[in-house]
């Protein structure tokens, strides 16, 4: 079945330093990718999608491209600030059949300090 | 804000009892998922509706049900409830039921079973 990996956190660093949040997955097909962010307190909030390899989604600074031959979507931020604390999900959603849920990692906890 | 609205934000209750949670998809969206959040599981999918019919099942136990009514909200019902449902619940909404589309969240139903 379909699984997602993702680094263990919690991953804390300085204001301005480069982020880096690896995700790789386990599908059959060719699934859609997604990074979703959860502020404290608050649901998932879509961060950057790419459906087709090689596609780069990218949103506030972040980007994250869809590397089919490695099964990997790595979440980068050049320049991290504090308001990007939060707890970063990767997810894959199923391109076939009828059922597309998402399937999710366990989730990176980010803390930025200033 | 996603669009999707869910209530109550907070539910207290006791183990055995029964509660129901409801989500309002977004304005247009067609499909409802329902995901549980819980710290040793992670992120799961439960179920999925579209249009008033269920379209795909996960891992939904049998004392939880739910159902999408006309005018597209949906509810989440669960029954003779144990510790272990403690969890954030939340409900997603797409456009329609196909790969690809962005699921949206609401901010969740935080459950405590006492």
């Amino acid at each position: 079945g379909n699984s997602v990996t993702q680094m263990e956190g919690p991953v804390t660093l300085s204001e301005e330093a480069f982020l880096t949040i690896n995700c790789t997955y386990t599908a059959t097909g060719y699934p859609s990718l997604f990074w979703y962010v959860q502020y404290p307190g608050e649901g998932l909030q879509l961060l950057l999608k790419a459906t087709k390899a090689d596609d780069k989604g990218s949103n506030k600074g972040f980007e994250a491209t869809y590397r089919k031959e490695t099964t990997s979507f790595h979440l980068e931020k050049g320049s991290v600030q504090v308001s990007d604390s939060a707890v970063y999900f990767c997810a894959l959603q199923n391109s076939g059949g009828s059922n597309y849920k998402l399937t999710f990692g366990k989730g990176t906890l980010l803390t930025v300090n200033p | 804000d996603s669009g999707v609205t869910q209530t109550p934000k907070h539910l207290i209750t006791a183990t055995g009892q029964r509660v129901t949670l409801r989500c309002s998809p977004r304005s247009g969206d067609l499909s409802v998922y329902w995901y549980q959040q819980s710290l040793d599981q992670g992120l799961q999918f439960l179920i999925q509706y579209y249009n008033g019919e269920e379209r795909a099942k996960g891992n939904i136990l049998e004392r939880f049900s739910a159902q999408q009514f006309p005018d597209l909200h949906s509810e989440l019902n669960l029954s003779s409830l144990e510790l272990g449902d403690s969890a954030l619940y939340f409900c997603a909404s797409s456009g329609i039921a196909g790969a690809q589309e962005t699921q949206y969240f609401g901010p969740g139903t935080r459950l405590l079973v006492l």
